[in-house]
């Protein structure tokens, strides 16, 4: 069974560029979250999917954004990128939303801001 | 607002010692608990869970405690080994509520 895949692995923005990452979850999984991890802050919750409806939402600026499609695959999308954008962003698929859900993470896009 | 806070940033044990991480959470909701592991350039990987109507759960080298009323959990690892040297992530969740994590521990078991 293929885990979750992200891409890009690795790239490189400028400020005030914009940036689309993408995650294909486990096959047959409906629930996409997004983390940005940086260090000494841990992973940060930006938001998750399910279903193709935002069902949460962490406290991130507009600039962040996401979506997912009818085949549970999701898009974030990080617009007018600022430096302190720089991150891991890892997605995370899950089976479904029952409370006590384990996520399959992504190995994450490394996105650097110059 | 960290609601999942890991307050030690690093450990160092030695090998066959054990090795305890914690974890303290704000929100008395949570009512679930886990522990992610994550190596250098790879996503986090579930290790252990635990329900807030237990206190402990075992799982070979592994076992979580939760002190409810302390709002306190850790982990333990015994023995400890080389290979378990990662970052360990404590995260906490409740109903259909997104998951939040711990800004993380980084263990290193020196042979």
């Amino acid at each position: 069974k293929a885990g979750v895949t992200q891409t890009p692995r690795y790239l490189i923005k400028t400020r005030g560029q914009q940036v689309t990452l993408s995650c294909s979850p486990i096959s047959g999984h409906r629930s996409v979250s997004w983390y940005q991890q940086t260090p000494g802050q841990g992973l940060q919750f930006l938001f998750e999917y399910f279903s193709e409806t935002q069902r949460n939402k962490g406290n991130f600026p507009g600039r962040f954004s996401g979506r997912q499609f009818s085949n549970s695959r999701s898009e974030m999308n990080v617009s007018t990128l600022e430096l302190g954008d720089s991150a891991l962003y890892l997605c995370a698929s899950s089976l479904t939303q029952t409370p006590h859900r384990e996520l399959f993470f992504g190995e994450g896009s490394r996105l650097t801001v110059l | 607002d960290q609601q999942v806070k890991q307050n030690s940033p690093s450990l160092s044990v030695q090998e066959g010692r054990i090795s305890i991480l914690n974890c303290d959470y704000t929100n008395s909701m949570f009512d679930y608990f886990l522990w992610y592991k994550k190596y250098p350039a790879e996503g986090p990987t579930f290790l252990i869970s635990i329900s807030s109507i237990k206190d402990k759960n075992e799982d070979g080298r592994f076992t979580v405690f939760l002190n409810k009323s302390a709002k306190h959990l850790s982990l333990h690892i015994v023995p400890s080994q080389p290979g378990d040297s990662a970052v360990y992530f404590c995260a906490a969740t409740y109903n259909n509520n997104d998951m939040r994590f711990g800004a993380g521990t980084r263990l290193t078991v020196k042979p």
